[in-house]
């Protein structure tokens, strides 16, 4: 069956790197994300790959896929206080009217504490 | 451009009560997917509605039904609320015109139910 695996907590130092990693089960699934919530507040997308890329760059966020092993992290380069909030990773198909929906499958969610 | 609203925020139920909560989707979107958050878990679908149809359901009991009005705007609906009904229930509009294949999702921040 299709399963999101994250480890539940990160504690970092500001201006270290996080790296937050994710396993996935669902060899079908072509796109994979990561969202970030913070406390009462619902998901934002931070990013998303397509299955055919090893990585991708968008400012201080670099995301790794490797197919193979169906692992995807996140790495936070220079980690601020702002960042602390839990970070989901998800997996889908791609979108098809009238066929796939392509709704997400999402882990449990990492932590991620930022200390001062 | 408004972002993704819900209503209410917060509501306390009794058992065996019905639910109604509200969605109002982001501009231009014409895609709405419901997901139940229970607390320290990721998001799961519930269902998503496009075209003021139901396109795609997740292992939720008949209880939970929905609607999408031609406005986009959309209703989840829980009869017979049990225990374990209570959850943050997450609103996400999209619009699959816009990036080919990728779900991307707006979510709303919420509405938290109290089931006692």
């Amino acid at each position: 069956g299709e399963d999101v695996e994250q480890s539940l907590f990160l504690s970092v130092r500001e201006g270290d790197s996080s790296v937050i990693n994710c396993t996935y089960t669902d060899s079908s699934s072509t796109y994979l994300y990561w969202y970030k919530q913070e406390p009462g507040a619902g998901l934002q997308l931070l990013t998303y790959i397509f299955s055919n890329m090893d990585m991708k760059q968008d400012q201080r966020l670099t995301v790794l896929l490797n197919k193979k092993d169906k692992h995807l992290s996140l790495r936070i380069a220079d980690t601020q206080t702002g960042d602390s909030a839990i970070y989901f990773c998800a997996e889908s198909s791609p979108v098809n009217y009238g066929g796939s929906q392509g709704n997400l499958i999402f882990g449990k969610g990492t932590k991620l504490s930022v200390k001062p | 451009e408004t972002g993704v609203t819900q209503s209410p925020t917060h509501l306390i139920k009794t058992r065996g009560q019905q639910v109604t909560l509200r969605c109002s989707s982001q501009s231009g979107h014409n895609t709405v997917s419901w997901y139940q958050q229970a607390l320290g878990q990721g998001p799961q679908f519930i269902f998503q509605y496009y075209r003021e149809e139901e396109n795609g359901r997740g292992n939720f009991p008949p209880r939970f039904s929905g609607l999408q009005f031609p406005n986009y705007s959309s209703e989840l609906n829980v009869n017979a609320l049990e225990l374990d009904d209570s959850a943050l229930y997450l609103c996400a509009s999209s619009y699959p015109g816009r990036v080919s294949g990728a779900n991307v999702l707006t979510f709303g921040a919420g509405s938290r139910l109290t089931v006692l």
